[in-house]
């Protein structure tokens, strides 16, 4: 079945250092691909997604590239900021870019970023 | 409000004793979740309704577990029997319809049920 690996946490930082979380995936088909946010005390929320190989999302300074022949697409940003503590999800639709909304989760890595 | 709205944020219950939990979706999103994260780990999916009637339920665990929609808005998860290992995140988020292009969910912030 599917499933999706996330690197171990959690992760601590200082503020402006160089963030990236590895996930990497296995599916059957050809997935979509996204990492969702959690922010404390609130619900999970679209961080960015992509829906074929080589596509890049970003939003909010991160970015992550959907690299098929690796089956990676890891979180990255140049600089973080204390407001980016929060839980990364890593997460796929193995049904394309139109499915619907079962998503296959990872983990969570745990986000502390230091002033 | 505009979002997702779980009801109750937190549910203590003794085994063996029944459970309900609550969700109000988004106004006019059609597609509707539930999902469950175990401390520790990512969501799993348990159930997708689109409208009133349940499209997947492949992710139910076993037949302790029912959901409803009768409507076509506000859903309940009900868990008969409870079992110390049903304790859990219970999320729920919705979509404006299944095969939405965007593949967003809104999620609510969960029911938090821990049985005793």
């Amino acid at each position: 079945g599917d499933s999706v690996t996330q690197m171990e946490g959690p992760v601590t930082l200082s503020e402006e250092a160089f963030l990236t979380i590895n996930c990497t995936y296995t599916a059957t088909g050809y997935p979509s691909l996204f990492w969702y946010v959690q922010y404390p005390g609130e619900g999970l929320q679209l961080l960015l997604k992509a829906t074929k190989a080589d596509d890049k999302g970003s939003n909010k300074g991160f970015e992550a590239t959907y690299r098929k022949e690796t089956t990676s697409f890891h979180l990255e940003k140049g600089s973080v900021q204390v407001s980016d503590s929060a839980v990364y999800f890593c997460a796929l639709s193995d049904r394309g870019g139109t499915s619907y909304g079962k998503l296959t989760f990872g983990q969570g890595t745990i986000l502390t970023v230091h002033p | 409000g505009a979002g997702v709205s779980q009801t109750p944020s937190n549910k203590v219950t003794e085994k063996g004793k029944y459970v309900e939990l609550r969700c109000d979706p988004i106004s006019g999103h059609t597609a509707l979740y539930w999902y469950r994260q175990s401390l520790g780990q990512g969501p799993e999916f348990l159930i997708y309704f689109q409208g009133t009637g349940a499209a997947d339920d492949s992710g139910l665990p076993n037949d302790r577990f029912f959901a409803v929609r009768p409507e076509g808005s506000v859903s309940t998860l009900k868990i008969q029997r409870t079992e110390r290992g049903d304790s859990a995140v219970y999320l729920c988020a919705s979509s404006f319809t299944g095969g939405t292009p965007t593949g967003e969910l809104f999620f609510g912030e969960g029911s938090r049920l821990t049985v005793l």
